[in-house]
């Protein structure tokens, strides 16, 4: 089955500055990749997606890129701000029978620091 | 996402006694999911059903039940053989193409 390593587990940056959060896949078929934030307590949120054919999308200050050849794609937040703290998670999706299947990241903790 | 309810918010279970986790959604999914999450981990997938009538195990499904008897619907029974169970319980769900929307969680103790 389809193998997500997520790097860093934990970040830490100083408010305005950028976070960047990597992630891996293992299974060329995977033609989906969502991110989700989650607060403390919460249920984890959409906050960006991207499909396999494309190579990069942008939210306000929010990005994700995708390397199909290498099988990773990263996270990008810029000008971080506190209310940016959080658990954020990637995804990747594969079609198994007549729906899809979800494979998650084991997170990164990201804390800005004001 | 209000498309998505679970309940209850907290549930506490005794030694011995199986315990019943709602999960409802009004999104018109076809597909629905339960994870576990333990402190400071990422989502563990217990079970998932793609159709009415038909569901398939996760990673994780010894000590788990569910049904999907409604398209609506998909309770998750975390029965007695399930020996560590404290852990916070989160449904989703997905159209064919889309991302996974997730219930707001139910938080499971042992008394």
């Amino acid at each position: 089955g389809e193998n997500v390593e997520q790097h860093p587990s934990t970040l830490s940056v100083q408010e305005g500055d950028s976070a960047v959060i990597k992630c891996t896949y293992s299974d060329s078929a995977s033609n989906y990749f969502p991110w989700y934030k989650q607060e403390l307590g919460k249920r984890p949120q959409l906050i960006i997606d991207i499909r396999s054919n494309v190579g990069e999308k942008k939210d306000q200050r929010i990005a994700v890129t995708l390397n199909k050849t290498a099988k990773h794609f990263s996270l990008h937040i810029t000008e971080t701000q506190p209310e940016d703290s959080a658990v954020y998670f990637c995804a990747a999706s594969i079609k198994e029978g007549t729906g899809n299947q979800f494979y998650f990241g084991t997170g990164t903790s990201l804390t800005v620091i004001p | 996402d209000g498309g998505i309810t679970q309940s209850p918010k907290y549930l506490f279970r005794k030694e011995g006694q199986n315990v019943t986790l709602s999960c409802e959604q009004n999104l018109n999914h076809d597909a629905m999911y339960w994870y576990r999450q333990d402190p400071g981990q990422g989502l563990r997938l217990i079970y998932y059903s793609q159709i009415v009538n038909d569901f398939q195990k996760g990673d994780i499904a010894e000590g788990y039940s569910v049904s999907r008897e409604k398209k609506e619907s998909f309770p998750l029974t975390v029965t007695s053989a399930q020996k560590n169970p404290t852990a916070f319980y989160l449904c989703a769900s997905t159209s064919r193409k889309g991302p996974q929307h997730f219930g707001d969680g139910t938080r499971l103790s042992i008394l």
